[in-house]
């Protein structure tokens, strides 16, 4: 069945470092993948998606890249901020529009 | 545009009691969903509407119905409330199609104890 593999589950980094977030898929037929952020006690809110026809695509500080032939994707912070601290999500969307997410991992970036 | 709002915000049951989450959205989405998601676990989809008139099961959806009661409003019913059902509780919405219409906006979400 459809299933997206985060990794890791928390990630702690100094402030002005990297930060990089890795999420496998199953389902061949994928095509949309899109990343949310959630803040303590707030709904996720989409931050930057990528789709597969698309190898690599970039929002100021934050990018995204995509292996369809691995089925793998990952999401690349950069200059980390404290505001960036809270918890990202990878999400494979189905042809229906169901959002299978990963895990989570929580980002911890220090001052 | 409000967006994706829900009712209510946090809820208290005992086990056994049954309500009804409410969820509308004022972006003339066609399709709706529901995720519950428990510490650790991530989001799991419960139920979602593709269109209006239509509902499917998702990942987890013993104990719950849902209702697309019109194109604006997606409801979630819990019959008879268990422990294991004590979650934060989010409604989504997609307008559908390609490209832009592929994006979820999810609503603030309702907590749920049930003692």
């Amino acid at each position: 069945g459809e299933n997206v593999e985060q990794h890791p589950s928390t990630l702690s980094v100094q402030e002005g470092d990297s930060a990089v977030i890795k999420c496998t898929y199953s389902d061949s037929a994928s095509n949309y993948f899109p990343w949310y952020k959630q803040e303590l006690g707030k709904r996720p809110q989409l931050i930057i998606d990528i789709r597969s026809n698309v190898g690599e695509k970039k929002d100021q500080r934050i990018a995204v890249t995509l292996n369809k032939t691995a089925k793998h994707f990952s999401l690349h912070i950069t200059e980390t901020q404290p505001e960036d601290s809270a918890v990202y999500f990878c999400a494979d969307v189905s042809n229906t529009g169901k959002l299978i997410f990963g895990q989570g991992t929580t980002l911890q970036v220090k001052p | 545009n409000a967006g994706v709002t829900q009712t209510p915000k946090f809820q208290v049951l005992k086990t056994g009691q049954s309500m009804t989450l409410q969820c509308a959205q004022d972006m003339n989405h066609n399709s709706m969903y529901w995720y519950r998601q428990d510490p650790g676990m991530g989001l799991r989809l419960i139920y979602y509407s593709a269109s209006e008139g239509t509902t499917d099961k998702g990942e987890v959806p013993n104990g719950y119905n849902v209702s697309r009661l019109n194109k604006r409003e997606f409801s979630l019913r819990l019959e008879s409330a268990a422990p294991s059902q004590t979650s934060v509780y989010f409604c989504a919405s997609r307008l559908g199609g390609a490209g832009v219409g592929e994006t979820q906006y999810f609503g603030p979400g309702t907590r749920l104890l049930v003692l």
